[in-house]
C-alpha cells in the first residue's frame, strides 16, 4: 500500500526556518517525481516545487523561490522541503504529493506550517 | 504562469441530478502527442485532495463511473451524471503541462 505520510510542521516565528519530510512507503521511491503542494487555511491549492527521481530538476513556484529547497534521501524513501525566511503568508498545510507520469495519485495527509509572532 | 478559471464556484445539487464545472485555461494545454496534462481533483471536507481524473478524460483508479472528464486545448469539463451526498467537497482542476503548476479556484459542491 503507497503511503505518504507528512511531518515536522509547527509554529514559528517569521523569519524562522523548519524543515518538513514526507515519509514514502510501498512503492519504489526513487523511480518517482514528487511534489510538495500547499493550502492556506480556507483558501484553494497552490504548487510549490518538484523534484525529479535523481534530484537533478527541482523547480519552484516564484513565491518560494530561494527561500525553499526541496530535496530527497532515495536511500531513506524521504522527501524534504526546507524552507526559510519564513513569512506570515507561508502558512498553510503542506502536502507531498506523488508523481507517476501523469497520475499525481497518491497525496498526503498534510502537515501545518504556521508562521506567526 | 496558465491561469486555469473555474465556473462555476459554487453548487448546489439535488440527489440524482447531474452537475457539469467547467475549466478554462489562459493557454493551450494540448501536447504534441495529443494529451492534454489536466487533473481533477476532489477535496472533502477534512481531508486531502484525491484524485479523479488525469490527462482530462481518464478516470483514476476506485473513482465511481458518473465521474467523466472530457474536452482539450482551453476547454475542459468536469461531469458528474448523478449527484450523490458522498460528492460533497471542493473541486479543483489543475495543469501540469508547465511549471509552474496551477490549480483553479475550486469549485464548492453542497447537497440541496
Amino acid at each position: 500500500e503507497v503511503q505518504l505520510v507528512e511531518s515536522g510542521g509547527g509554529l514559528v516565528q517569521p523569519g524562522g526556518s523548519l524543515r518538513l519530510s514526507c515519509a514514502a512507503s510501498g512503492f519504489t521511491f526513487s523511480s518517482y517525481w514528487m511534489h510538495w503542494v500547499r493550502q492556506a487555511p480556507g483558501k484553494g491549492l497552490v504548487w510549490v516545487s518538484r523534484i525529479s527521481p535523481d534530484a537533478t530538476s527541482t523547480p519552484y513556484a516564484d513565491s518560494v523561490k530561494g527561500r525553499f529547497t526541496i530535496s530527497r534521501d532515495n536511500a531513506q524513501n524521504i522527501l524534504y522541503l526546507h524552507l526559510n525566511s519564513l513569512r506570515p503568508e507561508d502558512t498553510a498545510v503542506y502536502y507531498c504529493v506523488r508523481d507517476g507520469i501523469h497520475l499525481r495519485e497518491y497525496w498526503g495527509q498534510g502537515t501545518l506550517v504556521t508562521v506567526s509572532s | 504562469d496558465i491561469v486555469m478559471t473555474q465556473s462555476p464556484l459554487s453548487l448546489s445539487v439535488t440527489p440524482g441530478e447531474p452537475a457539469s464545472i467547467s475549466c478554462r485555461s489562459s493557454q493551450s494545454l494540448l501536447e504534441s502527442n495529443g494529451h492534454n496534462d489536466v487533473d481533477w481533483y476532489l477535496q472533502k471536507p477534512g481531508q486531502s485532495p484525491q484524485l479523479l481524473i488525469y490527462l482530462a478524460s481518464n478516470r483514476a483508479s476506485g473513482v465511481p463511473d458518473r465521474f467523466s472528464g472530457s474536452g482539450s486545448g482551453t476547454d475542459f469539463t468536469l461531469k458528474i451524471s448523478r449527484v450523490e451526498a458522498e460528492d460533497v467537497g471542493v473541486y479543483y482542476c489543475m495543469q501540469a503541462l508547465q511549471i509552474p503548476h496551477t490549480f483553479g479556484q475550486g469549485t464548492k459542491l453542497e447537497i440541496k
